[in-house]
C-alpha cells in the first residue's frame, strides 16, 4: 500500500530556511518520481519541483533560486529545503508520487 | 513557463446536471515523444488532490465514467455528467509536458 507522509516544523520565522521530509512506503524512490506541491490558504495548487527516479531534479522557475529537493533512498525519504522564507510562503505543502498518490499535506506558517 | 487558463472560475450545477471545464495552454502540450501530458485533478474540501484523468482522456483507477476528458494541442475539456454531491470541489488541470510543470488556477464546482 502506497503511503506518503510530510513532516516538518509548523512555524518558521521570516528569512529562515524551511526543511520538510516526505517519508514514503509501498514503493521505491529509485523507480518513481516524487513531486512537491504547495497550496496557500484559500488559493490554488502550485507545483514546486520534482526529483525523478534517477535522482535528477527540476524546479518551479519562480522558486528555483531558493529551493532544493533531495532524497535518501535507503530511508525512503525525500527532502525539501527552501531558504529566505516570507509570509507568502505560508501554505500546505504536499508530496506526491507521480501525481497519483498524495500525502495528507503539512501546514507551514511563516510568521515572527 | 506554460500558462494554463481554466474557465470558468466557478460553476453552479444542479444535481444530475452536466459540467464542462476548459483548460487552455499558452503552448502546445504535445511532447516530443508524441504524448500529451495534460491531467485533471479534483480537490474536495479539506482533502489532498486526487487524479481523475491522465494524458487528456484516460480515467484513473476507480474514476467513474461520468468523468471524461478530451482535447488536443492547446485546448482541453473536462466533462462531468450526472453530477453527484461527491463531485463538488475544485478542479485543476496540470501540464507535465514542459518543464517546469504548471497547474491551472482551478474551477470550483458548486451545487445550484
Amino acid at each position: 500500500q502506497v503511503q506518503l507522509k510530510e513532516s516538518g516544523p509548523g512555524l518558521v520565522q521570516p528569512s529562515e530556511t524551511l526543511s520538510l521530509t516526505c517519508t514514503v512506503s509501498g514503493f521505491s524512490l529509485t523507480s518513481n518520481s516524487v513531486h512537491w506541491v504547495r497550496q496557500p490558504p484559500g488559493k490554488g495548487l502550485e507545483w514546486m519541483g520534482i526529483i525523478r527516479s534517477g535522482g535528477s531534479t527540476d524546479y518551479n522557475s519562480a522558486l528555483k533560486s531558493r529551493l532544493s529537493i533531495s532524497r535518501d533512498t535507503s530511508k525512503s525519504q525525500v527532502f525539501l529545503k527552501m531558504n529566505s522564507l516570507q509570509t507568502e510562503d505560508t501554505a500546505i505543502y504536499y508530496c506526491t508520487r507521480s501525481g497519483t498518490d498524495w500525502g495528507q499535506g503539512t501546514l507551514v506558517t511563516v510568521s515572527s | 513557463d506554460v500558462v494554463l487558463t481554466q474557465t470558468p472560475v466557478s460553476l453552479l450545477i444542479s444535481l444530475g446536471g452536466q459540467a464542462s471545464i476548459s483548460c487552455r495552454s499558452s503552448q502546445s502540450l504535445v511532447h516530443s515523444n508524441g504524448n500529451t501530458y495534460l491531467h485533471w485533478y479534483l480537490q474536495k474540501p479539506g482533502q489532498s488532490p486526487q487524479l481523475l484523468i491522465y494524458q487528456v482522456s484516460n480515467r484513473f483507477s476507480g474514476i467513474p465514467d461520468r468523468f471524461s476528458g478530451s482535447g488536443s494541442g492547446t485546448d482541453f475539456t473536462l466533462k462531468i455528467s450526472r453530477v453527484e454531491p461527491e463531485d463538488l470541489g475544485v478542479y485543476y488541470c496540470l501540464q507535465r509536458t514542459h518543464n517546469p510543470y504548471t497547474f491551472g488556477a482551478g474551477t470550483k464546482l458548486e451545487l445550484k
